[in-house]
């Protein structure tokens, strides 16, 4: 079945420093592929998408490129700030609806 | 600008004791569905309902009932409360978009 696969957290770094999550998927057929943030002691919300191969989504000063060939969808930002600290999960949906498979999710702690 | 509304954010059960956790969302969504959130196993899907008296089981839905009598409710039914059930509960819902909108969490601990 359909599987997410992210780092292992806690992700511990530096007000300002870059940084890369890593996230790998095993899929049948053209998924979507979101990243997911949940701050402490909220919900998740919606943080970017790709619907497509080659898309790259956007928001916040983060990225992420849906990578085929890779099966990869990274999340960055190039300069990481306190108020970033929360839970990432990244997930992929296969279907007609919004059944979204998450990974394990990864912490980042960023500290002035 | 309510969301998605869960109640009781907080609740303590015996083994064996039933519950009902409930969701509410006032966007008109299609889909709703539930979500339990346990370290190191990120959210595993319990149920999810496509429309009113459609619903369909996720990956662990053992324990756990659903209804969906209305769009905009979709309670989630412990019938027998096990240890096994303590975790964060999160109702989500959604159009076609791909992008859902959690609630802010139910917090069950069964002893």
């Amino acid at each position: 079945g359909d599987s997410v696969t992210q780092m292992e957290g806690p992700v511990t770094l530096s007000e300002e420093a870059f940084l890369t999550i890593n996230c790998t998927y095993t899929a049948t057929g053209y998924p979507s592929l979101f990243w997911y943030v949940q701050y402490p002691g909220e919900g998740l919300q919606l943080l970017l998408k790709a619907t497509k191969a080659d898309d790259k989504g956007s928001n916040k000063g983060f990225e992420a490129t849906y990578r085929k060939e890779t099966t990869s969808f990274h999340l960055e930002k190039g300069s990481v700030q306190v108020s970033d600290s929360a839970v990432y999960f990244c997930a992929l949906g296969n279907t007609g609806f919004q059944k979204l498979v998450f990974g394990t999710g990864t912490r980042l702690l960023v500290s002035p | 600008n309510a969301g998605v509304t869960q109640t009781p954010k907080f609740q303590v059960l015996k083994t064996g004791q039933s519950m009902t956790l409930q969701c509410a969302q006032d966007m008109n969504h299609e889909y709703m569905s539930w979500y339990r959130q346990d370290p190191g196993m990120g959210l595993r899907l319990i149920h999810y309902s496509v429309g009113a008296g459609i619903t369909d089981q996720g990956e662990v839905p053992n324990g756990y009932n659903v209804s969906r009598s209305t769009t905009e409710d979709f309670p989630l039914r412990l019938l027998s409360a096990a240890p096994s059930q303590t975790s964060v509960y999160f109702c989500a819902s959604g159009q076609y978009t791909g992008e859902l909108f959690f609630g802010e969490g139910s917090r069950l601990t069964v002893l």
